[in-house]
């Protein structure tokens, strides 16, 4: 199955630990992203990378890291410097020069 | 940066009825995307619509890009279209070709 996934769906951890969260796809796309949304509102661009082994901060990028070591994963880790770090995590891809965008289904993380 | 502003934020409609989704932009744009998120969170993209009108099924929409706006409009809603629709533009001058989103509008179709 072609197709964006990420994981886990449902992620716990405590105040001050980092957590790195997987997105992988094998739809061969060169742009990847990452976005977050909380509750009631629209996405946010953290960060993003149009080839492998370079990215560039979106609008959100402080308290996240990001890796391209592959064109087929992006990983994003939630530092203990994200201040808010509770809520939607989505991944995406692009074609057609990045404009065609496609999601993952998500991972809800939750510090508590 | 490009501000996007979608009305109405919310919206209720009984099944069969039809409905428009406003989207208006502050800014010339390159790339407009109109996103169906369902109440599991998928993003689903209905329309690659930078200008000009595109269908799909019971889906319209429409964007005239010199006035800066977008409409999406949903005939003889169902049950299953419930969920936020967001529209999302790339201004022409953005590198890495991202798109702003709007906040959304909540729809919900009752039986």
């Amino acid at each position: 199955d072609g197709g964006i996934t990420q994981s886990p769906k449902y992620l716990f951890r405590k105040e001050g630990q980092n957590v790195t969260l997987s997105c992988e796809q094998n739809l061969n796309h060169d742009a990847m992203y990452w976005y977050r949304q909380d509750p009631g509102q629209g996405l946010r661009l953290i960060y993003y990378s149009q080839i492998v082994n370079d990215f560039q901060k979106g609008d959100i990028a402080e308290g996240y890291s990001v890796s391209r070591e592959k064109k087929e994963s992006f990983p994003l880790t939630v530092t203990s410097a994200q201040k808010n770090p509770t809520a939607f995590y989505l991944c995406a891809t692009g074609t057609g020069g990045g404009l065609y965008k496609f999601f993952g289904p998500g991972t809800r993380l939750t510090v508590l | 940066g490009i501000q996007v502003e979608q009305s109405p934020p919310d919206l209720i409609l009984q099944e069969g009825a039809n409905s428009t989704l406003r989207c208006n932009f502050s800014d010339s744009v390159n790339n407009l995307q109109w996103f169906h998120q369902n109440p599991w969170g998928q993003l689903i993209n209905l329309f690659y619509i930078p200008s000009g009108t595109k269908q799909n099924g019971r889906l319209s929409a429409t964007t005239v890009a010199t006035e800066r706006y977008s409409l999406l409009y949903i005939s003889s809603s169902q049950t299953t279209d419930s969920g936020v629709y967001f529209c999302a533009v790339e201004h022409p001058e953005t590198s890495g070709s991202r798109l702003t989103f709007g906040e959304g509008t909540q729809l919900t179709v009752n039986p």
